[in-house]
């Protein structure tokens, strides 16, 4: 079975400081790797995905993600945050040969501090 | 412009009450899905649809019904609501395939008294 951790459920940070948000994933097969941020109010949109290749994925917004097998995790960074990116954000996998099912994380909530 | 809708956004009923979301997507995706958020669980899937007629359970699928009698809505179906389906409820779609991302919805919030 899969599964998915989010260690940090809340990441406080200043406006232009760095920031990594942890993702660590268990799953007995490969997997498909995703992060999605879910603004207030709204839906979830997908940010990056890791399918294969490069381990080094980049995203919208300035937001990027290295897949490392070995720690089989999946962490996502920023080099400087914005206001705007206070958010929360979900961390999912899938199975590229089983079902369409995604499992997503426990989420972790960004926010960004003046 | 491609788009999951929800109808209602916002729902507050008593406990027995019937109730349908709707959820429809015109992106012509075949897999369907409906999730529940509540904080510190994050997103827990209800039910999925791979294609018209086809159906299964997700991980919390108990209180829930849902159909796909055509390619483009998944209602999903509260027979008798309970508290403990006081929740934020999500409808997603997917073109074919494991790699595709998911769209959502705006998302319902129910309250069910």
């Amino acid at each position: 079975a899969q599964s998915v951790t989010q260690l940090d459920s809340q990441v406080p940070v200043f406006e232009e400081a760095p920031v990594e948000l942890r993702c660590n994933y268990s799953s007995s097969v490969s997997v498909y790797l995703f992060w999605y941020v879910q603004y207030p109010n709204q839906g979830l949109q997908l940010l990056l995905k890791y399918l294969s290749g490069s381990t080094l994925v980049k995203g919208i917004n300035g937001f990027e993600a290295e897949f490392n097998k070995s720690q089989t995790s999946f962490h996502l960074r920023k080099p400087s945050v914005h206001i705007s990116d206070t958010a929360e954000y979900f961390c999912a996998v899938s199975n590229p040969s089983g079902t369409y099912k995604y499992i997503f994380g426990t989420g972790t909530r960004l926010k960004v501090l003046a | 412009e491609a788009q999951v809708t929800q109808n209602p956004r916002y729902l507050i009923t008593v406990t027995g009450k019937k109730l349908t979301v709707t959820c429809s997507q015109n992106m012509n995706h075949e897999y369907m899905s409906w999730y529940r958020q509540d904080p510190g669980l994050g997103l827990r899937q209800i039910y999925y649809s791979m294609n018209v007629e086809v159906t299964d359970k997700g991980d919390v699928p108990e209180g829930y019904k849902v159909s796909r009698k055509e390619k483009r809505n998944f209602p999903l179906i509260l027979e008798s609501p309970s508290p403990n389906q006081t929740s934020l409820y999500f409808c997603a779609s997917q073109d074919r395939g494991a790699g595709y991302e998911q769209y959502f919805g705006p998302g319902t919030r129910l309250t069910v008294t």
